[in-house]
C-alpha cells in the first residue's frame, strides 16, 4: 500500500526567514511523481511543486524547492523568503492519488 | 479560463437525508477525481472518472454514496442517506490526462451532517 506522512501537523516562520516542511512516503513503484499542494484559508487548492522520481535534480519552483531523497523516500519542502501569503494547508501527495494529512504553516509578521 | 468549480460550497442537512454535491471539471478535461477530507485526517481518494466511464472507484467507502457523470462532463456525487460521518470537505479535481499531476482542483463543498 502506499502511504504519504507528514509528521508536523503545525509550522510556523518568520516572514522572510525560510521553513522546511517534512514528508516520507512509501511505495513499490519505481517510477512516480510527488507533489506538494497549497491549500490558503480560500480553500483552492493549488499545485506548488512537482517531482518525477527518476529525475534526481531536485525541483525548484521559484521560492519554493524540494529536497528528494529517493533511497529514504523523503520529500520535504523548503520555502524561502517566505511570505504572509504562503500561509496555508500544505498537503504531500504521491501518485496515485495520495495524500498527506497536511501540515499548516503560518508565516508570524 | 475557468478552473473547477463545485456547488454548494457548504450544505448542512440532517442525518437521513439526502445530499447532492455536483463538479464542473475544466473543460476539456476527460479525467474527473472525487476525494474526501475529514477533519483532521487525510484527504481520500473516492474515485476516478475518465470522461463518463469509471476508472476507479475503490475509495468509496460505500453504497450510500452514488457518482455519476453523464455525458462525460459535470459529475454529481450523491449521498443517500447521509451520516454523521460523512461530514467533511468533498473536493474535485480534473486533468487532461491520467497521468499529468493532478494541478487543477475546485474549491470543494464543506458538508456538515448533524
Amino acid at each position: 500500500a502506499q502511504t504519504v506522512t507528514q509528521s508536523q501537523p503545525e509550522m510556523s516562520v518568520q516572514e522572510a526567514e525560510t521553513v522546511t516542511l517534512s514528508c516520507t512516503y512509501d511505495t513499490s513503484e519505481s517510477d512516480y511523481y510527488l507533489f506538494w499542494y497549497k491549500q490558503p484559508p480560500s480553500r483552492q487548492m493549488i499545485l506548488v511543486i512537482r517531482q518525477e522520481a527518476y529525475k534526481q535534480q531536485n525541483a525548484t519552483e521559484n521560492r519554493f524547492s524540494v529536497n528528494f531523497q529517493k533511497a529514504a523516500k523523503s520529500f520535504s519542502l523548503k520555502i524561502s523568503d517566505s511570505q504572509l501569503g504562503d500561509a496555508a494547508m500544505y498537503f504531500c501527495a504521491l501518485e496515485k492519488l495520495v495524500f498527506g494529512k497536511g501540515t499548516k504553516l503560518t508565516v508570524n509578521p | 479560463e475557468a478552473g473547477v468549480t463545485q456547488f454548494p460550497s457548504h450544505s448542512v442537512i440532517e442525518k437521513g437525508q439526502t445530499v447532492t454535491l455536483r463538479c464542473d471539471p475544466i473543460s476539456g478535461h476527460d479525467n474527473l477525481y472525487w476525494y474526501r477530507r475529514v477533519m483532521g485526517k487525510e484527504i481520500k481518494f473516492l474515485l476516478h472518472f475518465v470522461k463518463e466511464s469509471k476508472q476507479d472507484e475503490s475509495g468509496m467507502p460505500n453504497n450510500r454514496f452514488l457518482a455519476e457523470r453523464t455525458g462525460g462532463t459535470y459529475s454529481t456525487l450523491k449521498v443517500q442517506p447521509a451520516e454523521l460521518e460523512d461530514s467533511g470537505v468533498y473536493f474535485c479535481a480534473s486533468s487532461q490526462e491520467i497521468r499529468t499531476p493532478l494541478q487543477y482542483f475546485g474549491p470543494g463543498t464543506r458538508l456538515t451532517v448533524t
